[in-house]
């Protein structure tokens, strides 16, 4: 078993709805990083959270530090939000654990 | 502006050839990493960098070398003891506190010809 796992592996959605991406994690962590990985691969950090939530723009991160779960949502979800979307834990002080990211899809 | 760059962006390898990637930062950042991307699973850690003439291996190190001469630069060399390199590969790098965000490059794609 993977020590994070993201939820759904894919998913696709029409514009203005409200997406949620869901990761666990199965290890003691010092931080939770959402990263946006767009299709010529180059990676962009979203978040980086060691609790409760964070907002920017439509994104909103949370994270449950009890439950080893973490949220990422976007409202009212545009085209150009299609990418893949990547949960990173950090374990210690410079390993960082990938998920194996949710590909999502907006259709206009 | 600041940011990572990496070169080049598309990469071909012969058989039995070494080849190096490069990655180049203008933000100052203490500590550099470099992760393999392959289809369908997590990046993971190649080697990394805390400090100028200080690098640690990271999970998958075997058939790789980097070197750490300056601060900016951080090349990883693919030598022919990497016998599966076809990946997708990406330098980081960050300020070095733990909770700090990480800045990607673009990424370079290699390939055996």
């Amino acid at each position: 078993k993977n020590e994070v796992e993201q939820s759904p592996q894919n998913l696709t959605a029409q514009e203005g709805e409200f997406i949620t991406i869901n990761c666990s994690y199965s290890v003691g962590i010092s931080a939770l990083h959402w990263l946006q990985q767009h299709p010529g691969g180059g990676i962009v950090s979203l978040f980086m959270l060691s609790s409760g939530k964070k907002k920017h723009g439509r994104l909103i991160a949370t994270i449950n530090i009890q439950e080893k779960h973490s949220s990422l949502h976007i409202t009212a979800s545009h085209p150009r939000d299609s990418a893949v979307y990547i949960c990173a834990v950090m374990k210690g002080a410079q390993k960082l654990v990938f998920g194996q990211g949710t590909r999502l899809t907006i259709n206009p | 502006d600041g940011g990572i760059t990496q070169s080049p962006k598309y990469l071909f390898r012969k058989e039995g050839q070494n080849v190096t990637l490069s990655c180049e930062q203008n933000l100052n950042h203490d500590a550099m990493y470099w992760y393999r991307q392959d289809p369908g699973q997590g990046l993971r850690l190649i080697y990394y960098s805390q400090i100028v003439n200080d690098f640690q291996k990271g999970d998958i190190a075997e058939g790789y070398s980097v070197s750490r001469e300056k601060k900016e630069s951080f090349p990883l060399t693919v030598t022919s003891a990497q016998k599966n390199p076809t990946a997708f590969y990406l330098c980081a790098s960050r300020r070095g506190s733990t909770n700090e965000k990480l800045f990607f490059g673009s990424g370079t794609q290699l390939s055996v010809l």
